[in-house]
């Protein structure tokens, strides 16, 4: 079975800009979680979404948006980027309550 | 709100010996606890889970022990290797649902050979 696949693996943007990051769960995963890792540091929450409803948002400003699809893939978006959101965005799924697989994830860097 | 300490922050050992790493969490009231891995630059590999009632689990040379009153959980691995140097992560999900996972900083791991 595949794992779970993100795209793109790199973009580089501007101040101002904004960026759609995309990502496919393992198969038969219904849950998908975003985290925002910055260098040097662990992975931050960002959002959960499960069965196309959002489950949870950790403490990002309202710039930072998510939705998951029928298929229960997930797009992240990030409007008015600042130089702050340069980071690794990672996706996890999983059957609910159990463990969490990663994908690759997508370096984002904001010149 | 919780928080999550990995001790130490880095670690160099020689090949072949055995070592300990640490996680603290200060809510104990978790439902459960994973260890992951990190190669520079990549996304996190997904090493053991650990069920909130559950003490120990173990997978080929790794083991991980949880002490959920004491708010502890330590990853052993043994006879270590240098493709095992890495960023050991550990990671906590809150008992009052949904999948937020709270991480620690990481322990960066270099195996000398």
């Amino acid at each position: 079975d595949a794992g779970v696949t993100q795209s793109p693996t790199h973009l580089i943007k501007t101040r101002g800009q904004q960026v759609t990051l995309r990502c496919s769960p393992i198969s038969g995963h219904k849950s998908v979680s975003w985290y925002q890792q910055v260098l040097g540091q662990g992975p931050q929450f960002i959002f959960q979404y499960y069965e196309k409803e959002e489950r949870g948002r950790g403490n990002f400003p309202d710039r930072f948006s998510a939705r998951q699809f029928p298929n229960y893939s997930s797009e992240l978006n990030v409007n008015a980027l600042l130089l702050g959101d340069s980071a690794l965005y990672l996706c996890a799924s999983s059957l609910e309550g159990n463990e969490q697989f990663f994908g690759p994830g997508t370096r984002l860097t904001v010149l | 709100k919780q928080e999550v300490t990995q001790i130490p922050a880095a670690l160099s050992v020689p090949e072949g010996e055995n070592l300990v790493l640490n996680c603290s969490f200060t809510d104990s009231a978790i439902y459960n606890l994973q260890w992951f891995r990190q190669d520079p630059g990549k996304g996190l590999t997904s090493l053991l889970l650990i069920q909130s009632s559950q003490r120990e689990q173990t997978s080929g040379r790794l083991n991980a022990s949880l002490d959920k009153s004491s708010g502890r959980s330590t990853l052993y691995i043994a006879a270590s290797q240098p493709g095992d140097s890495a960023t050991y992560l550990c990671a906590v999900r809150g008992g009052s649902g949904g999948n937020k996972l709270v991480f620690g900083a990481g322990t960066i791991l270099r195996v000398k050979s």
